[in-house]
């Protein structure tokens, strides 16, 4: 399975919605995660079940989408939002791919 | 608290060996999957092996199979990787990172819930 990301590099103001990209080659149904990666620092999920927040996550994070095509929004941006962001796929677990990222910068 | 800690990393060169370690603690390591997922220098995420809770079952990348051997020690709460025959293409950070799902709750595994800090590997001579 391929999961490919777009774009890859957003630049968004703060305070204002971002909305990345995630399209698989092949159905994953809603087996989908999103992680957020700052730098020098290990990833953190941010969704799960393609919809699901993980614990912890702020409500502005939000995620929609099934089949091949999927969403991730940030409703309104705030300084520590600025990061690069992976979607996963683990409807074909044990084989896991993940996206090739989006970086997400300041406008 | 959950916490997942590398070690083992090193510079090793062209066709050495290496083994990482993860260190878990704040949580039933027993109940739950584990997996090392590496990332190369300024580039993304790649999966490479996952064990589940009894390490009756393995799985690989196929960029690391046949090189790479993953294992538990339950006693000890540690996962391990073993890596031989290491490219220069196996350079990267390699992250331990806990399953979300409990065994046996029937939900779909792999939302890689946790993550260590990740352990440096730079293969080179």
């Amino acid at each position: 399975i391929v999961m490919t990301q777009s774009p890859a590099t957003l630049s968004v103001s703060p305070g204002e919605r971002a909305t990345l990209s995630c399209r698989a080659s092949q159905s994953v149904n809603s087996n989908l995660a999103w992680y957020q990666q700052k730098p020098g620092q290990a990833p953190r999920l941010l969704i799960y079940g393609a919809s699901t927040r993980a614990t912890g996550i702020p409500v502005r994070f939000s995620g929609s989408g099934s089949g091949t095509e999927f969403t991730l929004t940030i409703s309104s941006l705030q300084s520590e939002d600025f990061a690069v962001y992976y979607c996963q796929q683990y409807n074909h677990w044990p084989s896991i791919t993940f996206g090739q990222g989006t970086r997400l910068e300041v406008k | 608290e959950v916490q997942l800690l590398e070690s083992g990393g090193d510079l090793v060169q062209p066709g050495g060996s290496l083994r990482l370690s993860c260190a878990a603690s704040g949580f039933t390591f027993t109940d739950y999957t584990m997996y090392w997922v590496r990332q190369a220098p300024g580039k993304g995420l790649e999966w490479v092996s996952s064990i589940i809770h009894s390490g009756d079952s393995t799985y690989y990348a196929d960029s690391v199979k046949g090189r790479f051997t993953v294992s538990r020690d339950n006693s000890r709460n540690r996962v391990y990787l073993q890596m031989n025959s290491l490219r220069a293409e196996d350079t990267a950070v390699y992250y331990c990172a806990k399953e979300r799902v409990v065994r046996g709750s029937g939900m779909a595994k792999g939302p890689f819930e946790k993550w260590g800090q990740g352990t440096l590997v730079i293969v080179s001579s």
